[in-house]
């Protein structure tokens, strides 16, 4: 079975210009969540789907940040426009939703994302 | 809000000898998770153990155990027999009793292993 997988692994832009970052999630799994971790700093959540729809976004930094799901499946993270304080790297993580008490979320590799 | 706190950014090791990872979190919750995970280099995080807040004895896995100390809020990793691919990052990470809310991670601490 595939992990979480994310694309691109790398990504490095000026300043002002468009990213979108992807993450295709495990198969079956309605929870995608989104994380970051900006160099030094812990990982911080940046928002939470189930389905297409947004459970909670809570964490994202600002209205630069555009997170979607349609159809929920993949999910992308558009960043717009970029500025030197989002580089860092953009975790994403899935799980199942089930009645049971716990359900575990597994990571993607993550995007580092470089604002020059 | 819970915080999550790891005092060491770094931390060496001799193959074969045994470490300590130290980890303390702030919580006003009665219920909830708490992680280790571990990521190498240029690889995916993965899960390490898993310790339920409600459980007294310690979790371990395999050479990884934890110590759970609940009213001093500390959450410590121990690796016994430290192996050249135990080398990566721990992530020490606290997670409320809703079984889909959100992780909050610690800084994390960079274990090196020396051969």
């Amino acid at each position: 079975e595939a992990g979480v997988t994310q694309f691109p692994s790398h990504s490095v832009i000026e300043k002002g210009q468009t990213v979108t970052l992807r993450c295709d999630p495990i198969s079956g799994h309605d929870n995608l969540y989104w994380y970051r971790r900006v160099m030094g700093k812990e990982i911080k959540f940046l928002l939470h789907f189930v389905k297409e729809s947004k459970q909670d976004e809570s964490g994202m930094p600002n209205n630069r940040f555009l997170a979607e799901r349609t159809g929920g499946t993949y999910s992308t993270l558009k960043v717009q426009p970029a500025e030197l304080e989002d580089s860092g790297v953009y975790f994403c993580a899935s799980s199942q939703v089930e009645l049971a008490l716990y359900n575990e979320q597994f990571f993607g590799p993550g995007t580092r994302l470089t604002v020059l | 809000a819970q915080t999550v706190t790891q005092s060491q950014p770094e931390m060496s090791v001799q193959e074969a000898e045994t470490v300590t990872l130290s980890c303390t979190y702030d919580t006003s919750e009665s219920d909830y998770y708490l992680f280790w995970y571990k990521q190498p280099p240029s690889r995916q995080m993965i899960l390490v153990i898993r310790q339920e807040a409600y459980k007294q004895q310690n979790a371990t896995e395999n050479r990884f155990s934890v110590n759970f100390q609940k009213a001093a809020k500390s959450f410590s990793l121990k690796i016994s027999d430290s192996q050249l691919g135990d080398a990566a990052m721990y992530f020490c990470a606290y997670r409320s009793a809703d079984r889909d809310d959100k992780i909050i991670f610690g800084k994390g601490t960079r274990l090196h292993i020396l051969p």
